[in-house]
């Protein structure tokens, strides 16, 4: 069964500091896919990026960088020089490969990760 | 924005009602997928629609039911309405079923309180 870890529920920073989350996974497939996803207040799921499991390559885009580390795991998402809009609950997100016989893929989700950014 | 929309925004129900989503899928996209987001929680999945068929559940009784209609919208159908229902109630749609391929984007859900 897959499963995903945000051990940190909720986080606290102050405008301008770099800030990680955590998520760690579990899964018995050599074949899967990771994604974060961001939810601001209005609820909406806005996703920030999906990498599979073959591609180990650090991804930075902006602000935002992500660490793919197979060896533990896990999958941590860095925001650099936060600012207060970054300010919502920051979702991991594992599915696996693998179709089931009617052909679909479940995706699950951690808990999420509430960021605040303080002025 | 995704361009999947979703209505009614915000609903309230007394236990034992019956309540219908409804969701709208971004142009050119024939899988839906709702899931049920608890307060505090991540979202888990009810369950897929692949052109107009139900290809996937998650755990969820047989009163969490739906439909697709030919313009690939979905409507998510849950009836005996219990307390535990409350949530927020999120559809996805992608281009294909299979994430592999395609992610999943997701409307703005609906808030449906059970009284």
């Amino acid at each position: 069964a897959q499963k995903v870890t945000q051990a940190q529920t909720e986080i606290s920073v102050v405008e301008k500091e770099d800030v990680t989350l955590d998520c760690v996974y579990e899964t018995r497939d050599t074949t899967y896919y990771l994604f974060w996803y961001k939810q601001p207040p209005s609820g909406e799921l806005v996703f920030l990026i999906r990498r599979n499991s073959f591609d180990e390559q650090n991804e930075i885009s902006g602000r935002y960088s992500w660490n793919f580390q197979k060896s533990t795991s896990s999958f941590n998402f860095t925001i650099t020089a936060s600012q207060v809009v970054d300010s919502a609950v920051y979702f991991c997100a594992l599915s696996e490969a693998t179709l089931t016989s009617g052909g679909y893929q479940k995706v699950t989700f951690g808990i999420g990760t509430k960021l605040q950014v303080i002025p | 924005e995704t361009g999947v929309t979703q209505s009614p925004t915000h609903l309230i129900k007394t236990r034992g009602q019956q309540v219908t989503l409804r969701c709208s899928s971004q142009s050119g996209h024939n899988t839906v997928s709702w899931y049920q987001q608890a307060l505090g929680q991540g979202p888990q999945f009810i369950f897929q629609y692949y052109r107009e068929e139900e290809n996937g559940r998650g755990n969820f009784p047989p009163r969490f039911s739906g439909l697709q209609f030919p313009n690939y919208s979905s409507e998510l159908n849950v009836n005996a309405l219990e307390l535990d229902d409350s949530a927020l109630y999120l559809c996805a749609s992608s281009g294909t079923r299979d994430s592999r391929r395609e992610t999943q984007y997701f409307g703005p859900g609906t808030r449906l309180l059970v009284l």
